[in-house]
């Protein structure tokens, strides 16, 4: 696609449901990320995988929360038994690797999760 | 470990005057810099980025930045603010050693007429 795609765009859960949250990275990126966007912060950076292999995972808050991207190509980020401190805005990011010098991160609209 | 410092919350100007946003950071190696924009209800854009060599930037919008890497800042400027110009400015850092994105906490931009 033209774009990173992530769905849903919008997802209320009950707390103490599982949600899962998709992204659809451009075609051909190997770096993928994953950031929790809290309202009026900036975005936290939670994982980052290069193709499959998920290479930093410092930023997932608690063992509650779960990605992967088990063929190098779309991810799944997995939030396990929601709490309401949850809720904020998934966004997912992918490009080439940065090491190549000029790429830049191309972000998707996020999935806006609200925890009731 | 990388972090970035974006001191001022909120930033109220007049349209027409000049701006300047402020971004501090802490890396251990060389790092790339960017700014990105977020309008209410939008993604986020890139609006500049610093690799390496001229370390004023030019950047989409009529913005720049410059890299002072003994002040470990990297403020973003323009010279004359237009009200479309308001939004939430991001300052973000990575590096060569690794390709993971470190974001401020924002600057809101507030524009008066």
């Amino acid at each position: 696609g033209a774009g990173v795609s992530q769905s849903p765009r919008y997802k209320v859960a009950k707390r103490g449901q599982d949600v899962a949250l998709r992204c659809d990275p451009i075609s051909g990126h190997v770096s993928l990320f994953w950031y929790q966007q809290a309202l009026g912060q900036g975005p936290e950076f939670l994982t980052y995988f290069q193709n499959e292999a998920q290479l930093d995972k410092s930023g997932l808050p608690s063992d509650r929360f779960f990605a992967e991207r088990p063929e190098g190509s779309v991810s799944t980020l997995k939030i396990q038994r929601t709490q309401q401190e949850d809720s904020a805005v998934y966004l997912c990011a992918s490009s080439f690797p940065l090491l190549q010098g000029d790429e830049k991160l191309f972000f998707g609209s996020g999935t806006q999760l609200s925890v009731l | 470990a990388q972090s970035v410092t974006q001191p001022d919350i909120h930033i109220t100007v007049s349209e027409g005057a000049s701006l300047e946003l402020r971004c501090n950071y802490s890396y251990g190696a060389t790092p790339y810099l960017f700014w990105y924009v977020q309008s209410p209800g939008q993604g986020l854009q890139l609006l500049l980025k610093y690799f390496s060599g001229d370390t004023l930037v030019q950047g989409i919008k009529g913005f720049e930045a410059e890299f002072k890497r003994s002040q470990s800042s990297f403020n973003l400027r323009k010279p004359s603010v237009h009200w479309s110009d308001a939004a939430e400015y991001f300052c973000a850092v990575g590096g060569f050693r690794d390709d993971k994105i470190i974001f401020g906490k924002g600057t809101r931009l507030h524009i008066l007429p």
